[in-house]
């Protein structure tokens, strides 16, 4: 059975700061995705990560995959206020059938 | 181009009634999946739906249904629900044609009294 676990999940940082969320998975997948989601809000789609050593930026949100280790990072550099969010990790298995979330790393960064 | 849509956005029931979510994919995509968001958690996958049949199934009982149309728009029925069942219903989908990321419907927010 495909398991997804994040740490932390809650975190709490001063803008400015910089700081890594880590996504493990228990076998192995096909794709690994990140999404954001807002208080009352749907998920947003942040990165899809496709092969081992795979890196995406975007913006302030930096993405890798280690398909060796089942690990991936999303890491944050100099946060800011809108950056605050839950964010999740999410693996699938067969090529999109069967997507398991991880259970969300909520972040709040302050001023 | 119109993303996923969902209705109805709120949806209060009682114990032992059945509901139906609805959903319209994204232009160009043929695949539609189900979760149920509970309070606090991370999304649970229902099922997923591609040419009309149940291509895959999460660990939920079959009170939990669907269906995909030729449109590619697709319901989620549930019957005798239970208090358990309050949640929000995402709908998503995607292009068969792997490596597409999954678009996030806005939900549809389920209440059991």
């Amino acid at each position: 059975e495909l398991k997804v676990e994040q740490n932390p999940l809650f975190l709490s940082m001063q803008e400015g700061k910089n700081y890594t969320i880590y996504c493990n998975y228990s076998t192995t997948s096909d794709r690994l995705y990140w999404y954001r989601q807002d208080p009352g809000k749907s998920l947003e789609s942040l990165f899809v990560l496709l092969s081992n050593g795979a890196v995406k930026q975007e913006g302030r949100l930096m993405a890798s995959l280690d398909t060796k280790a089942r690990l991936s990072t999303l890491h944050i550099t100099a946060a800011v206020h809108d950056l605050s969010a839950t964010y999740f990790c999410a693996v699938s298995h067969n090529y999109g059938q069967n997507f398991v979330f991880g259970p969300g790393t909520r972040l709040s960064v302050l001023p | 181009d119109a993303g996923v849509t969902q209705s109805p956005t709120h949806l209060i029931k009682t114990r032992g009634q059945q509901v139906t979510l609805r959903c319209s994919p994204k232009s160009g995509h043929d695949t539609v999946s189900w979760y149920q968001q509970a309070l606090g958690q991370g999304p649970q996958f229902i099922f997923q739906y591609y040419e009309e049949e149940e291509r895959q199934r999460g660990n939920f009982p079959d009170r939990f249904s669907g269906h995909q149309y030729p449109n590619y728009s697709s319901e989620l029925n549930v019957n005798a629900l239970l208090l358990g069942d309050s949640a929000l219903y995402l709908c998503a989908s995607s292009a068969l044609a792997g490596g597409e990321t999954q678009y996030f419907g806005p939900g549809t927010r389920l209440l059991v009294l």
